[in-house]
């Protein structure tokens, strides 16, 4: 079974700054998909970023980006520019591209999420 | 465009009363439907998922059921409540990615 790990529980930066939020995952898989998704004190879960895991450029979505080390199975998150609004709880989380049918699509392994807070 | 809702936000129960948990989508149908628990320091873990009415599949054995009575609706129940239920509870729904609706938090005291 696939594990997903997030180390770090709490992280904090300072607005317009840079942070990295870190992702470990086991697999025995060789084609899968990476997300971080973020959930914001309003509670509604979003997602940020996708990571298809045969790609080797790594995924970028406007002040999002992400570190895909396929051999080390990381996957970080950095934030650039960081704004009051990305402070949320953000969750790693890992799809098995092995698993067919429509709810594979739902089918994800969650690591245990980082709080990340912005301080003006 | 379509939208997931879950009922009640918040829920305070004592140990051994019933609950139930409603996700309701609009704006599609026949969706695949799901029910998530995150439990304290813990990521999320998928309960059950539906692909249709009255077709419910668990994906670990636990305390709470789930039944699909309409197209678009998705219930959480359980007929006693235990304490290791307590937790943040989210109904999600798939096209291509995950939604994910605003979540109910359960207390079980």
């Amino acid at each position: 079974a696939q594990t997903v790990t997030q180390s770090q529980p709490e992280m904090s930066v300072q607005e317009a700054e840079t942070v990295t939020l870190s992702c470990t995952y086991d697999t025995s898989e060789s084609d899968y998909y990476l997300f971080w998704y973020k959930q914001p004190p309003s509670r509604q879960m979003i997602l940020v970023i996708r990571q298809e895991a045969y790609k080797q450029q790594n995924a970028t979505e406007n002040r999002f980006s992400v570190n895909f080390q396929k051999a080390a199975k990381s996957f970080s998150l950095k934030i650039s520019d960081s704004q009051l609004g990305d402070a949320a709880m953000y969750f790693c989380a890992y799809r098995s591209a092995a698993l067919t049918g429509g709810t594979s699509y739902g089918k994800l392994t969650f690591g245990q999420g980082t709080i990340l807070t912005v301080h003006p | 465009s379509q939208t997931i809702h879950q009922w009640p936000a918040t829920l305070v129960q004592p140990v051994g009363s019933p609950l139930s948990l409603e996700c309701t989508v609009e704006g599609t149908s026949n969706p695949n439907l799901y029910w998530y628990r995150q439990a304290a320091g813990r990521g999320l873990q998928l309960l059950f998922y539906s692909v249709g009415i009255g077709q419910i599949s668990s994906e670990v054995p636990q305390n709470l059921s789930a039944s699909r009575p309409q197209d678009r609706q998705f219930i959480l129940s359980s007929k006693k409540l235990l304490l290791s239920d307590s937790g943040f509870y989210l109904c999600a729904w798939n096209h291509q990615e995950l939604f994910f609706g605003e979540g109910s938090r359960l207390t079980v005291l």
